[in-house]
């Protein structure tokens, strides 16, 4: 089974600033890792995802992640924020083979202000 | 349709009624997941379809809670003798490729239910 520890419940940031989600996960078994954001009153909409390959993993609007296998982490970073970047994020993580069912973290809320 | 829909997006209901969500995913997705978002337990896994495959019912609380996906499209979630800690918001997902986690799930807009 897989567990993800979202660090931060709650990032407040500024228009422009860098921000960065910490995600961990736990697993006995190799995994791939995903970053999903919900908006207001929306579904979730997949941001990014590490299969293999590269650990630096780039996304849509402007986000990307950094795999590390040795610290078990997968942090989501993104350069300058937007107003339009207020939404809550969640890191998930699924097994390989047949183990498709995605375990996802607590969520952390990101709210950008002017 | 382009995406993942769900209906109703929201619903109402009393305590011990029974109701019905339905989700109707990507066309050609062979995987249909069910999840469920509330405040209390965070985003958990409920049932998942694959082809003409048994369904994992892993991750269904309670014998309350039952799933069928029809002609390997549409899918319904049922929960029989509502409790109020059933509210939440259940999601709906699929996928091309089932097995694996290899394929993206894409997320219904979801089911907002409230019992009363």
């Amino acid at each position: 089974a897989q567990s993800v520890t979202q660090l931060d419940s709650q990032v407040p940031v500024f228009e422009e600033a860098p921000v960065e989600l910490r995600c961990n996960y736990s697993s006995s078994v190799s995994v791939y890792l995903f970053w999903y954001v919900q908006y207001p009153n929306q579904g979730l909409q997949l941001l990014l995802k590490y299969l293999s390959g590269s650990t630096l993993v780039k996304g849509i609007n402007g986000f990307e992640a950094e795999f590390n296998k040795s610290q078990t982490s997968f942090h989501l970073r993104k350069p300058s924020v937007h107003i339009s970047d207020t939404a809550e994020y969640f890191c998930a993580v699924s097994g390989r083979g047949n183990d498709y069912k995605l375990s996802f973290g607590a969520g952390t809320t990101v709210t950008v202000r002017a | 349709g382009a995406g993942v829909s769900q209906s109703p997006s929201n619903k109402v209901t009393e305590k011990g009624k029974d109701v019905e969500l339905r989700c109707d995913p990507i066309s050609g997705h062979t995987a249909l997941y069910w999840y469920r978002q509330s405040l209390g337990q965070g985003l958990e896994f409920l049932i998942y379809f694959q082809g003409n495959s048994a369904p994992d019912k892993s991750g269904l609380p309670s014998d309350r809670f039952s799933a069928e996906r029809t002609g390997g499209s549409v899918s319904t979630l049922t929960i029989q003798r509502t409790q109020q800690e059933d509210s939440a918001v259940y999601l709906c997902a699929s996928s091309l490729v089932g097995t694996g986690g290899t394929g993206t799930q894409y997320f219904g807009p979801g089911t907002r239910l409230l019992v009363l």
